[in-house]
């Protein structure tokens, strides 16, 4: 079964860092396109990060600059470096997969559970 | 970036009412959108592809259609598992941009 599993959320003070993961089994992050997507309580579903399965990678504009995307083939692990953290950065992570459909189309396939991140003091 | 806009934002039916909603692109997309259904505390579900295409297992009661800038998500007899809110995403072009969402309530 294809699956992701995020860990590492919790609480941190503005200013802070935090490092989150997302563990994949039946499929390699090192072969697709692996995104991070997050959701503030209450709010919709903002796209963070991807990392592409040559290795590049591209960021929203409020994220640019503070976030860094890596993974770890050997792990089968894609991580979010997250520094200078504001409260406006609390939300539920979700890493998600690209799928691709018909040879062209694309959608987020697979979603892990999400892992929560609280920046206050 | 590419704004989606969802319609309405919140509605209240009833089991087996029919149920549409919208998602306009602030630029032509072709059919490169997107209709998640996520439940309180669950991450999002993909519902339909390619704005018409049904994800392996999602029941047929679900259909999209739309090209271009106007898309609508329709539920033809909505079921008690429906009760949720729905996204749509265009996959265009980076940065994959989300509608607001609407959430589907009990009447």
């Amino acid at each position: 079964e294809e699956q992701l599993v995020e860990s590492g959320g919790g609480l941190v003070q503005p200013g802070g860092s935090l490092r989150v993961s997302c563990a994949a089994s039946g499929f390699s992050v090192s072969s697709n396109y692996m995104n991070w997507v997050r959701q503030a309580p209450g709010k919709g579903l903002e796209w963070v990060s991807v990392m592409y399965s040559a290795g590049n990678t591209a960021y929203a504009d409020s994220v640019k600059g503070r976030f860094t995307v890596s993974r770890h083939n050997s792990m089968n692990t894609l991580y979010l470096q997250m520094n200078s953290l504001g409260p406006e950065d609390t939300a539920v992570y979700y890493c998600a997969r690209i799928g691709f459909y018909d040879g062209n189309s694309a959608a987020f396939d697979i979603w892990g559970q999400g892992t929560m991140v609280t920046v206050s003091s | 970036d590419i704004q989606m806009t969802q319609s309405p934002s919140s509605l209240s039916a009833s089991v087996g009412d029919r149920v549409t909603i919208t998602c306009r692109a602030s630029q032509t997309i072709s059919t490169y959108l997107n209709w998640y259904q996520q439940k309180p505390g669950r991450a999002p579900k993909l519902l339909i592809y390619a704005a018409s295409s049904l994800q392996s297992g999602v029941p047929s009661r679900f259909s999209g259609s739309g090209s271009g800038t106007d898309f609508t998500l329709t539920i033809s007899s909505l079921q008690p598992e429906d009760f949720a809110t729905y996204f749509c995403q265009q996959s265009y072009s980076p940065p994959w941009t989300f509608g607001q969402g609407t959430k589907v309530e009990i009447k």
